[in-house]
């Protein structure tokens, strides 16, 4: 039972539009989402996070936005520049058990220049 | 100098081979895991480990077995490898009471059973 999900494999945008990947999830006992950034031949980068408490964080070019009563969250790119293409992976945990985080399938973001 | 390395980057070798992927970590996390990617699955945990003396499954630990030689070293062992677990493994660490669980991660193995 995949718990958190990424429906779109890939999306290409163009360079200095929004990007906005997405990211959906069934365990309501989530309450931290993480987004990460992959390159190829390198390892995940943590990239934004967000806890249930809040429907929005944001931090320069990266905004992560939560809706609890859809359980999705999404993240916003505004302006895509060509080294954001990478795959992105969400994550989620819950904070009063193991920690342990599960990711989703994650969605490779290509910008055109 | 990385914080989180993976020894070796890649690996060939043939099914039934008793294969070892090492991680070194100079973050002094307490808390390390062992993940494999796979092409449509994103990252799914093997094993972790919180200290020296507290080794868990993930949820996919058949096949695999670990063994946490000192805070900065975890190492994956496959006993016998099978073509299925051809994928790319990645070593990470975190510190808890931080606030958000941000895992490190290191540069990954590539890993392929003949």
């Amino acid at each position: 039972d995949q718990q958190v999900k990424q429906n779109s494999p890939s999306l290409s945008v163009q360079e200095g539009r929004i990007s906005i990947l997405n990211c959906d999830y069934t365990n309501s006992m989530f309450d931290y989402f993480l987004w990460y950034k992959k390159y190829p031949a390198e390892g995940p980068t943590f990239l934004i996070s967000i806890s249930s408490i809040k429907d929005k964080n944001e931090d320069g070019r990266f905004t992560v936005f939560l809706n609890k009563s859809a359980k999705h969250l999404s993240l916003h790119i505004v302006p895509s520049q060509p080294g954001d293409s990478a795959v992105y992976f969400c994550a989620a945990y819950t904070s009063f058990g193991n920690e342990k985080l599960t990711f989703g399938t994650g969605t490779r973001l290509t910008i055109i220049p | 100098d990385a914080d989180v390395t993976q020894t070796p980057r890649n690996r060939i070798t043939k099914t039934g081979k008793r294969i070892m992927l090492e991680c070194s970590q100079t973050k002094g996390h307490d808390r390390m895991y062992w993940y494999r990617q796979d092409p449509g699955l994103g990252l799914r945990l093997i094993y972790y480990s919180f200290d020296v003396k507290d080794i868990n499954k993930g949820e996919i630990s058949d096949g695999y077995s670990v063994s946490r030689q000192a805070q900065a070293k975890f190492s994956l062992s496959l006993e016998s490898a099978i073509p299925n677990q051809t994928a790319l493994y990645f070593c990470a660490t975190s510190e808890p009471g931080t606030g958000v669980n941000e895992q490190f991660f290191g540069p990954g193995t590539r890993l392929t059973v003949l």
